[in-house]
């Protein structure tokens, strides 16, 4: 039974540029959340999918966007990368059913802008 | 803005004694989830609470969610180099929006655990 999987692991960028995060639920999970952690901080909610649609956002510029497709794998996107956008990014996945229902968190995407 | 809060943010103790982290909200949380990060790892889910003073063990890990379902606490009974890592708690806040309000999973900021053997 897989669990959450996220690619690529590590990612160097330059200010400015333009980043797509991928992350793969965990098998029989139908909603995806994406979650940026800063160093020494907790995990802020950056939104969340579900039939391939957003289904609740946290306080990010629109420079953050996402999609989910029919599979309910999920991409992260960010445009214009700040230096501030440097962090750990996590997936996290769990069923809609289930209100509330335990998040099962990936090992993440670290990115760095230069 | 609603938010969770976590004290204390650092804790480090001698193998063998025992741990606390107090976790608080502004507002009355539906349930409270506690989850662990190992250092390098990510989140890993360790329990789920919904009922007002309600009270879980796992082993040696003791959770409480208040009777007013606004603060809840993990403790960890004679700490062991594995229970080394950053504790976070999480609730469901509520947020208003143009379409109805939603509810989004709200993470504290964890208490660091380091424990010296």
């Amino acid at each position: 039974d897989a669990g959450v999987t996220q690619s690529p692991t590590h990612l160097i960028k330059t200010r400015g540029q333009q980043v797509t995060l991928r992350c793969s639920p965990k098998s029989g999970h139908d909603t995806v959340s994406w979650y940026q952690q800063a160093l020494g901080q907790g995990p802020q909610f950056i939104f969340q999918y579900y039939e391939e649609e957003e289904r609740q956002r946290g306080n990010f510029p629109d420079r953050f966007s996402g999609h989910q497709f029919p599979n309910y794998s999920s991409e992260l996107n960010v445009n214009a990368l700040l230096l501030g956008d440097s962090a750990l990014y996590l997936c996290a996945s769990s069923l809609w059913a289930f209100y509330n229902s335990p998040l099962h968190f990936g090992n993440g995407t670290r990115l760095t802008v230069t | 803005g609603q938010q969770v809060m976590q004290i204390p943010q650092y804790q480090h103790v001698q193998e063998g004694e025992d741990f606390t982290t107090y976790c608080n909200s502004s507002t009355t949380l539906s349930n409270i989830q506690w989850y662990k990060q190992r250092p390098g790892g990510h989140p890993v889910f360790l329990i789920q609470l919904v009922k007002s003073g309600e009270v879980k063990k796992q082993k040696r890990l003791t959770f409480q969610f208040g009777e007013a379902k606004k603060n809840s606490s993990l403790h960890i009974t004679a700490t062991q180099t594995t229970d080394v890592g950053t504790y976070f708690c999480a609730g469901p806040l509520y947020t208003p929006g143009t379409q109805g309000g939603s509810e989004k999973l709200v993470f504290g900021k964890g208490t660091k655990l380091t424990v010296n053997p």
